[in-house]
C-alpha cells in the first residue's frame, strides 16, 4: 500500500530552527510536496522536490532522498505565524497526490 | 487576483438533506480536485476532473456526486448527509494532469451535521 508518516506535532520556540521529517513509500514517484495549512484554512504550497538534493527558499528549505523515501522541511528563525500544519504529498505513477496527515507546529515564544 | 472560490464558507445541513458545495477557479486551470479533510487528517480526494472528463475515487461513497458544468464551476452534491460527513471540503485545481503540478486550494467550506 502506499504510506506517508510525519511525525503527529512538533514544537519549537520563536527564533529557533526545527525540521520536520517525512518518509514514504508510494507506487511510483513524481515528485514530493510540503504545504502549510493553518487551522481552518485551506493549504497552500511551499515547495516542490522531484531531485535529490536541499531546495531552499527564504526562511524554509526542503531535502530530498529518493533512495531512502525520505524528505524533510526545515524552517529557520522561527516566527509566531509559523504555527500552523505542515502536510508533505507524494505524488505517484498515476500523477495522483498521495497525502500525509501533517505535522502540527506549535510555536512557543 | 486569480484564485479559487468556494461558497458558502460554512454549511450546516440536517441530517438525510441534500447538500450542493460550489467551487469556481479563475485560473483556467484544466484539473479540478474535490478532498475531504476531517480533522488532524490527509486531505482524502474524492474526484477530479480533467476538463469534462470525471474520475471517481474508488473508495467514494455513492453518496457524493460532482458536476462540472464549465471550466470554471465544479460542484459538490451530498445526496443524504449523514453524521460522517461533517467535514472540511476543500476544492483544488491544478494546470495538468500527467506531469507533477502545484495544486491550488480554495478556503474550504466546512460542512455541520445536525
Amino acid at each position: 500500500g502506499q504510506n506517508i508518516d510525519q511525525p503527529t506535532e512538533m514544537t519549537a520556540t520563536e527564533g529557533a530552527i526545527v525540521q520536520i521529517n517525512c518518509t514514504y513509500q508510494t507506487s511510483g514517484f513524481n515528485g514530493l510536496f510540503w504545504y502549510q495549512q493553518h487551522a481552518g484554512e485551506a493549504p497552500t504550497f511551499l515547495s516542490y522536490n522531484v531531485l535529490d538534493g536541499l531546495e531552499e527558499k527564504g526562511r524554509f528549505s526542503s531535502f530530498l532522498s529518493r533512495s531512502k523515501g525520505y524528505s524533510y522541511l526545515l524552517l529557520k528563525e522561527l516566527q509566531m505565524k509559523d504555527s500552523a500544519s505542515y502536510l508533505c504529498a507524494v505524488m505517484d505513477s498515476n500523477y495522483q497526490l498521495i497525502w500525509g496527515a501533517g505535522t502540527k507546529l506549535i510555536i512557543k515564544p | 487576483d486569480a484564485m479559487v472560490i468556494q461558497n458558502p464558507r460554512y454549511q450546516v445541513t440536517q441530517f438525510g438533506k441534500p447538500v450542493t458545495l460550489s467551487c469556481s477557479q479563475t485560473l483556467n486551470h484544466n484539473v479540478m480536485y474535490w478532498y475531504q479533510q476531517k480533522s488532524s487528517q490527509a486531505p482524502k480526494l474524492l474526484f477530479h476532473y480533467y476538463d469534462k472528463d470525471f474520475n471517481n475515487e474508488a473508495d467514494t461513497p455513492d453518496n457524493f456526486q460532482s458536476r462540472r458544468p464549465n471550466t470554471s464551476f465544479c460542484f459538490l452534491d451530498i445526496r443524504s448527509p449523514g453524521l460522517g460527513d461533517a467535514a472540511m471540503y476543500l476544492c483544488a485545481t491544478s494546470q495538468k494532469t500527467g506531469a507533477p503540478s502545484e495544486q491550488y486550494f480554495g478556503p474550504g467550506t466546512r460542512l455541520t451535521v445536525t
